[in-house]
């Protein structure tokens, strides 16, 4: 069935520092993926997402790509501020009615 | 603006006791979700309403019932609740169109949250 492995946390990095958070995902077909970011006490929230094979999502300075051949969609920032301390998950749909979420990676980014 | 309601945020039952998570959405979405959050297996689906009217199970459905009171609101009941079921649980809804319109429909909203222990 369909699957989303990320890296477990917690990643703790200076501010500053590059950030690299790997997803990899198990799915038929085609499915669009997402990064989901959840602050404390919050619900989730879109960060970005990317719909077929070799798009880029990007918001907020992450970015992230979406290769079919290693099927995977790594989330990346150049230069991690400490407003980015959150848990980031990774999520795909290959419908709209059904999203599978990965376990989420806790960022903790220290001044 | 507020987007998905959920209610209570925090609950504490006894096991064997019932409660009902309500849910509201004010965006005229079609579908509606429960999530339930648990530490290390991020959020799993419960159940989903695809359109008022219709409800389906997800990944995780035994032990509880939904109902999709009208197009704004999904409700989520827990029967007779055991330990197992102390979790997070999020509410979210999605897609103002068609099934077509598949980039609205992909976006989620998620509401707050209730933190429910059961004892």
């Amino acid at each position: 069935g369909d699957s989303v492995t990320q890296m477990e946390g917690p990643v703790t990095l200076s501010e500053e520092a590059f950030l690299t958070i790997n997803c990899t995902y198990t799915a038929t077909g085609y499915p669009s993926l997402f990064w989901y970011v959840q602050y404390p006490g919050e619900g989730l929230q879109l960060l970005l997402k990317a719909t077929k094979a070799d798009d880029k999502g990007s918001n907020k300075g992450f970015e992230a790509t979406y290769r079919k051949e290693t099927t995977s969609f790594h989330l990346e920032k150049g230069s991690v501020q400490v407003s980015d301390s959150a848990v980031y998950f990774c999520a795909l749909a290959r419908n709209f009615n059904k999203f599978y979420f990965g376990s989420g990676t806790k960022l903790n980014v220290k001044p | 603006n507020a987007g998905v309601t959920q209610t209570p945020k925090f609950q504490v039952l006894k096991t064997g006791q019932s409660m009902t998570l309500q849910c509201a959405q004010d965006m005229n979405h079609n579908s509606m979700y429960w999530y339930r959050q648990d530490p290390g297996m991020g959020l799993r689906l419960i159940y989903y309403s695809a359109s008022e009217g219709t409800t389906d199970k997800g990944e995780v459905p035994n032990g509880y019932n939904v109902s999709r009171l009208n197009k704004r609101e999904f409700s989520l009941r827990l029967e007779s609740a055991a330990p197992s079921q102390t979790s997070v649980y999020f509410c979210a809804s999605s897609g103002t169109g068609t099934a077509v319109q598949t980039s609205t429909n992909e976006k989620l909203f998620f509401g707050s949250g209730t933190q429910l222990s059961v004892l």
